[in-house]
C-alpha cells in the first residue's frame, strides 16, 4: 500500500530556475492538494484539484502552475523560482468531498539559493 | 471565509499528566472539524474529526476532542500523555456547507517530559 507519494524529499535550487515537485496517490482518491508549511503560518493551501482536469487556486498561488493529465498525479511547478517559496511542500489528498479526511505524503522540503 | 486559532503555540506537560491542546475557529457553514499531527521530518496524520452527532470525538492514541458550538472550539485531550505524543499539532475546519479545502491553524508543539 503505497499511498501517496512526493518526489524529491529535498532540493535546492537557483533562484530563476523551474522546478517541479511531484505527487503520486495510488487511492485513485479524486480530490488533491497541495500546500505549504511555513514556521508560523501552519499550512497554506496552493492549488488544489476535483478530478483529472479540474483545478483551482488556493489562499497563495502566485508563482505556481499546476496540472493534472491523470487522477493519480498532480505536479506542482514553480516557473521562476524564488527564495520567499523556500518552503516545505505537502501533497494531500480526499477520497470525497464532505466529511472525509486528507491524507499526507511526507513533503519535499525546497530551498531555493 | 474560515479560519482556526490556536492559541499556544506550545504546550509542555508531564508524562501521566493530562494534555489539552486548544482550538477555536471560525467558518460561515456548518463546521467539519480535524486534528492531525505531524512527526518530525513527517507529513501530517489524521488523528480524529467532528462532522455532526456527539460532541466528544474519540480517535487515534488515545485522544478525544470535544465539540463546543457555542463556544466555536474544538480542543484536544488526551488523559495521559506520554513522552511519544511529543509533536506538533493542528486543527483544521472545513465550511461543510459549501466547501472541501481545509484552513489550517499555526501549530502548537507539545512537549511531554519524562
Amino acid at each position: 500500500d503505497a499511498g501517496i507519494t512526493q518526489s524529491p524529499r529535498y532540493k535546492i535550487t537557483e533562484t530563476g530556475r523551474q522546478v517541479t515537485l511531484m505527487c503520486h496517490q495510488t487511492w485513485s482518491h479524486s480530490y488533491m492538494f497541495w500546500y505549504r508549511q511555513d514556521l508560523g503560518h501552519g499550512l497554506r493551501l496552493i492549488y488544489y484539484s476535483a478530478a483529472a482536469d479540474i483545478t483551482d487556486k488556493g489562499e497563495v498561488p502566485d508563482g505556481y502552475v499546476v496540472s493534472r493529465s491523470k487522477t493519480e498525479n498532480f505536479p506542482l511547478t514553480l516557473e521562476s523560482a524564488t527564495r520567499s517559496q523556500t518552503s516545505v511542500y505537502f501533497c494531500a489528498s480526499s477520497t470525497g468531498f464532505s466529511s472525509y479526511e486528507q491524507y499526507f505524503g511526507p513533503g519535499t522540503r525546497l530551498t531555493v539559493t | 471565509a474560515q479560519s482556526v486559532a490556536q492559541p499556544e503555540d506550545q504546550v509542555n506537560v508531564a508524562e501521566g499528566n493530562p494534555l489539552t491542546v486548544k482550538c477555536t475557529y471560525s467558518v460561515s457553514g456548518n463546521p467539519y472539524l480535524f486534528w492531525y499531527v505531524q512527526y518530525p521530518n513527517r507529513g501530517l496524520q489524521f488523528l480524529l474529526k467532528y462532522i455532526t452527532g456527539d460532541n466528544l470525538v474519540k480517535g487515534s492514541y488515545g485522544f478525544e476532542a470535544e465539540f463546543n458550538k457555542s463556544q466555536t472550539s474544538f480542543h484536544l485531550k488526551k488523559p495521559s500523555a506520554l513522552v511519544s505524543d511529543s509533536a506538533l499539532y493542528f486543527c483544521a475546519v472545513r465550511d461543510g456547507d459549501h466547501d472541501y479545502k481545509l484552513s489550517f491553524g499555526a501549530g502548537t508543539t507539545v512537549t511531554v517530559r519524562a
